[in-house]
């Protein structure tokens, strides 16, 4: 079992649409979740952190943990052009800890 | 969110010389910086963990003779890819952790990446 799974996409959506990205793990240690955005050619861009579980929400972007199934899910509402990049999940067991990801999904939002 | 840069973000070198990489944190101090690697469409890959005053912790397979860390001060770490080859021709990436804003002090840090260095060895 991969310690953190994503479904690698691609993934196609009409521009205004609600976007469901996920991810599962294996390690119960992982405290610390980010959903990072990586254009090509670019550095990751941390879009979302959470500690333990709960929702958070910053605009358009919507994070949820459930600790108790091991899931993680980052939506994005009204969905733009320019949200189209590669959706990475991390995670870690310390805050300085090495992050462990996801193989990310490619997402590509039509106009 | 906290700023971490990376200097050169592109650089050509000739078989058999040596690159140095600098990750800097402009607008926090971090004791640990990690060094990554990203072939096209593929994931990161995690090289080395950089320590501040201490070793590098080096991942299993990265051979740490030819992937120097340096972590001299609480703002910069350097990677020399030493004797390059072309195989070595990648995207390096560094990350640090950060206080995540408006979280207050003690509160876990989340990562942030800087913008990458594209080497070519020719």
């Amino acid at each position: 079992q991969k310690e953190v799974d994503q479904d690698p996409g691609p993934l196609s959506v009409p521009e205004g649409a609600i976007v469901s990205l996920n991810c599962t793990y294996s390690n119960s240690a992982f405290q610390y979740f980010m959903w990072y955005r990586q254009y090509s050619r670019k550095g990751p861009e941390l879009l979302m952190y959470t500690y333990s579980s709960g929702n958070k929400e910053d605009g358009r972007f919507t994070a949820q943990v459930d600790k108790s199934s091991k899931y993680i899910s980052l939506f994005i509402r009204d969905s733009q052009p320019s949200d189209s990049a590669t959706y990475l999940c991390a995670m870690s067991t310390g805050a300085n800890s090495k992050l462990t990801f996801g193989k990310g999904i490619t997402l590509s939002v039509r106009p | 969110g906290a700023v971490v840069s990376q200097h050169p973000s592109w650089v050509i070198c000739k078989s058999g010389t040596s690159v140095k990489i600098e990750c800097r944190s402009l607008d926090f101090q971090a004791t640990t910086m990690f060094w990554y690697r990203q072939f096209p469409k593929q994931s990161l890959m995690l090289m080395a963990t950089s320590n501040e005053g201490s070793k590098a912790t080096y991942e299993q397979g990265v051979e740490k003779d030819k992937f120097l860390i340096n972590h001299a001060s609480l703002t910069l770490s350097t990677l020399t890819v030493t004797s390059a080859h072309p195989e070595d021709s990648s995207f390096y990436i560094c990350s640090a952790p950060a206080q995540t804003s408006g979280s207050g002090g003690g509160t876990p840090a989340a990562q942030y990446f800087g913008p990458g260095t594209r080497l070519t060895v020719t």
